[in-house]
């Protein structure tokens, strides 16, 4: 266990439909970072949100976006779901922000499934 | 552009065996390297990392992995694999100024009796 919750495990949903995901870090972590792993894409980074604030960008649709809450908790939206869309989607936690070598941690995943 | 290379897609051994995973990587300075295992229906589990110092690193499971700068390699190795071993592993690189990691493509695998 690594420490790092994801909420749901699964989700079925249809297209053109919006879903939140979302992820609570290890304590102690400020950083949260987002990631989809697709059969065709492999594991592909979407976002980064350091303390509050979003830090950095890969490659994460327009239709997507995410946030971090003061307690630290990030969640990530996606809307207008196009059944390219269904994938797992993992968050991952780490101590710093940036600036050196830094451990992420991943959670056990959402698995997306949009029909 | 940096990129992770797992030149294997699959790879069976039997039970017992010893095991080598490759990961190759492009990147101009020393990267930070991290292998993790994806069991069925799991997250993915870190076994170890290489930041700096010893070029061998020792991990969870028995999993050790050795990094060659000359090569560019950052191999995954263990002398005698379990049947529980079976599973999805990845390589990834950390680069400074970028806070996200770069994955390979995975290799899968299969342990046979």
């Amino acid at each position: 266990d690594s420490g790092v919750t994801q909420t749901p495990k699964h989700l079925i949903t249809a297209t053109g439909q919006r879903v939140t995901l979302r992820c609570s870090p290890r304590s102690g972590d400020l950083s949260v970072y987002w990631y989809q792993q697709s059969l065709d894409q492999g594991l592909q980074f979407l976002i980064q949100y350091y303390n509050g604030e979003e830090r950095a960008k890969g490659n994460i649709l327009e239709r997507f976006s995410a946030q971090q809450f003061p307690d630290l908790h990030s969640e990530l939206n996606l809307s207008s779901l196009e059944l390219g869309d269904s994938a797992l989607y993992f968050c991952a936690s780490s101590v710093r922000g940036s600036g050196g070598p830094d451990t992420q941690y991943f959670g056990p995943g959402t698995r997306l499934t949009v029909l | 552009a940096q990129s992770v290379t797992q030149p294997d897609i699959h790879i069976t051994v039997s039970e017992g065996a010893s095991l080598e995973l490759r990961c190759n990587y492009s990147y101009g300075a020393t990267p930070y390297l991290f292998w993790y295992v994806q069991s069925p229906g799991q997250g993915l589990q870190l076994l170890l990392k290489y930041f700096s110092g010893d070029t061998l690193v020792q991990g969870i499971k028995g999993f050790e992995a050795e990094f060659k700068r000359s090569q560019s390699s950052f191999n995954l190795r263990k002398p005698s694999v379990h049947w529980s071993d079976a599973a999805e592993y990845f390589c990834a690189v950390g680069i400074t100024g970028a806070n996200n990691l770069f994955f390979g493509t995975g290799t899968r695998l299969t342990v046979i009796p």
